[in-house]
């Protein structure tokens, strides 16, 4: 069975703090990507990477980094975490080749990341 | 870039009803479009992938239709059941950036 698992369920840091989220998927895919989402606004996504070392901007990347050392492994970095920061964060994955199935999005449980 | 529209926002309906929530997406030029549930405060479960070759797909209760060209797919629910209450989101594959909608919220009224 496919798998995005994302290192936490919940997490409460403190203004200032650097919060490190971590997402790993054993499909071997290529894509994967971080979105954040907050009532009545929906899923936005704040970066994404289609290789090892490679990543792009999405729509909301300002105060955001990220690091993809391991195809497997795609970490986001909050550097000095805000309270507006405070939402739901989703880690999704994807593989553009292979079979029928290509494109199509796994992802992970979400992190409840509250910044007090 | 693709932008994605669900409309309604909400929808609330007895149980046993049959309903049809709809996808509208600004780029036809898709390699697939699927359909997911969002449980509140979980992640979000694939109920169906439609194959750009495709014109729908079907699994129990569910019956998704897709028609490219006019950027648009429907999910159609079968006597729906207080258990289908959740947010439905539709997102087309092949992009990278897509915009989404914030969805459909399904309350299935026992």
């Amino acid at each position: 069975d496919v798998k995005v698992t994302q290192s936490s369920r919940y997490l409460v840091k403190r203004t200032g703090e650097k919060v490190f989220l971590e997402c790993v998927q054993d499909m071997d895919h290529e894509n994967m990507f971080w979105y954040r989402q907050d009532p009545g606004l929906g899923l936005r996504l704040i970066y994404f990477s289609y290789d090892v070392k490679m990543k792009e901007k999405g729509d909301i990347p300002e105060g955001y980094s990220v690091s993809r050392e391991k195809k497997e492994r795609f970490s986001l970095i909050l550097e000095s975490a805000s309270t507006n920061q405070t939402s739901m964060y989703l880690c999704a994955s994807s593989s553009p080749r292979g079979d029928r199935k290509s494109y199509e999005q796994y992802f992970g449980p979400g992190t409840r990341l509250t910044v007090t | 870039k693709q932008e994605v529209t669900q409309i309604p926002a909400a929808l609330s309906v007895p149980e046993g009803e049959n309903l049809v929530l709809n996808c509208s997406f600004t780029d036809s030029a898709i390699y697939n479009l699927q359909w997911f549930r969002q449980d509140p405060g979980k992640g979000l479960t694939s109920l169906l992938l439609i194959q750009s070759s495709q014109r729908e797909q079907t699994s129990g209760r569910l019956n998704a239709s897709l028609d490219k060209s006019s950027g648009r797919s429907t999910l159609y629910i079968a006597a729906s059941q207080p258990g289908d209450s959740a947010t439905y989101l539709c997102f087309p594959g092949g992009y990278q950036k897509v915009t989404f909608g914030t969805g459909t919220k399904l309350q299935v009224i026992p």
